[in-house]
């Protein structure tokens, strides 16, 4: 069964302390791993696609990275405007648009 | 327009009542999907509207039906819910059905069933 697995589940951080957030997958094939900022009582916002091993990608204070069994969201400096639930979604080669998602990571930046 | 436009963003509902839920883009976006959101959980899909065709997750009850009148516009209509159906529901649509592209999220409707 496809499993998608976020750690940890919240964070707390001063602003200006840098951290990782890990998206572990287990997967029968994996065709792209998405990454989703979530703001509360609102939707998802896209943020990235990761399609294989090794590639990164960065968009302002965030960084993306991607292994074999793995994905980190590194967050660099943050600030309290970081703060909101980061959300990984696995898109699987059998699934049809239906993406797993992991359960979250709660992230709070205090100034 | 970039957006996917869900109304109503709250609702209140009692048990015996019958709503709808609207969500719509003008994106010329393909698919179209339902999710429940419960608090700290992850989206749980519920229905998907792509190439004209809707397919359902056998485990969402029937007192939640989907209806797509036309390839913007994608419905969910609601009759006797009950208390453990309150959560965020959230609409969603893809450029390519296949969802190679991710998912443009609404906004959400906030759900409470009385």
């Amino acid at each position: 069964e496809d499993q998608v697995t976020q750690s940890p589940e919240a964070l707390r951080l001063q602003e200006g302390e840098s951290s990782s957030l890990n998206c572990s997958y287990t997967v029968s094939g994996l065709r792209g791993l998405f990454w989703y900022r979530q703001d509360p009582g609102k939707g998802p916002e896209f943020l990235f696609t990761l399609y294989s091993a090794g590639e990164e990608k960065e968009k302002e204070r965030l960084k993306a990275t991607l292994t074999k069994k793995e994905s980190f969201l590194h967050i660099t400096a943050p600030k309290p405007e970081d703060s909101a639930t980061y959300l990984c979604a696995a898109l699987t080669t059998d699934s049809w648009g239906k993406f797993q998602f992991g359960a979250g990571t709660q992230v709070v930046v205090t100034p | 327009d970039t957006e996917v436009t869900q109304t109503p963003k709250h609702l209140v509902m009692g048990m015996t009542n019958k709503k709808s839920l609207k969500c719509e883009q003008h994106m010329g976006h393909r698919a179209m999907y339902w999710y429940k959101q419960k608090a700290k959980k992850p989206p749980e899909l519920m229905f998907v509207y792509s190439y004209e065709k809707l397919s359902i997750n056998e485990s969402v009850p029937s007192r939640f039906s989907p209806e797509c009148p036309n390839s913007s516009l994608l419905n969910l209509h609601l009759h006797a819910l009950q208390p453990e159906d309150s959560a965020l529901y959230l609409c969603a649509s893809s450029q390519d059905p296949r969802g190679n592209y991710g998912y443009t999220f609404g906004s959400g409707t906030r759900l409470t069933v009385v």
